[in-house]
């Protein structure tokens, strides 16, 4: 089946540095890849929607200088946490939709931020 | 405003015991429902769709417009079936966003 591999798995950084956290679809394009947050034991919050060639569409309270996202590719959408603060501290969480797949969303593994 | 209700956050059953996982929407559109489930330590998969009205590992879901409801159910939990279960709106547009419910862990008990 179709795979959406995310990196890092887990990342910790200093107050005030920025993080990259990349999404890549591995054996299909995804025009249209998804941003959730996830909180312990909360359910997963879109962020935005990356549109393959086009910025992305943030949901309301998403600050969109704070999450840069990047779709420059078919197969690649990135999210950098600028400037990042301990309440940044999340899990991450990307998925891709595959077209040619009922478009079925799959998801990646995820990436646990930890900011000190 | 669209919205996903799993009122449980935990369910406990013993294995055998039949299940069954509440879900409620609310969206103006014509819904499109879904059921996700985490296993421990894994990634979030797809279990059910209602327009595909197929069974899954034992699992099926009704869609009910009138009560607005998308429950999953299973006749006779497996420990195996132990995960976090999220049930999904799918939002209709040129993206067709996922909005997720809370969640409910199903802990299936030997």
């Amino acid at each position: 089946g179709a795979v959406v591999s995310q990196h890092p798995s887990w990342v910790i950084c200093k107050s005030g540095t920025s993080v990259k956290i990349e999404c890549r679809s591995l054996d299909f394009q995804a025009t249209t890849m998804f941003w959730y947050r996830q909180f312990p034991k909360q359910s997963l919050m879109l962020m935005a929607t990356s549109n393959e060639g086009s910025k992305a569409t943030y949901e309301q309270g998403v600050e969109k200088d704070k999450f840069l996202i990047n779709h420059a590719s078919l197969t690649l959408s990135t999210l950098t946490v600028t400037s990042a603060h301990p309440e940044d501290s999340s899990f991450y969480i990307c998925s891709a939709r595959d077209w040619q797949l009922n478009e079925k969303l799959f998801f990646g593994s995820g990436t646990q931020l930890s900011v000190l | 405003a669209q919205r996903v209700t799993q009122p449980e956050k935990l369910l406990s059953v013993f294995k055998g015991a039949p299940v069954e996982l509440k879900c409620n929407y609310s969206y103006s559109g014509s819904p499109e429902l879904f059921w996700y489930v985490q296993y421990s330590r894994q990634r979030l998969q797809l279990l059910l769709r209602h327009i595909s009205r197929e069974s899954i590992k034992g699992f099926t879901a009704d869609l009910n417009k009138g009560e607005t409801s998308f429950h999953l159910k299973k006749p006779f939990a497996q420990e195996e079936d132990s995960a976090m279960y999220y049930c999904a709106l799918r939002i209709y547009g040129n993206t067709g966003k996922l909005i997720f419910g809370q969640g409910t862990t199903l802990q299936v008990k030997p």
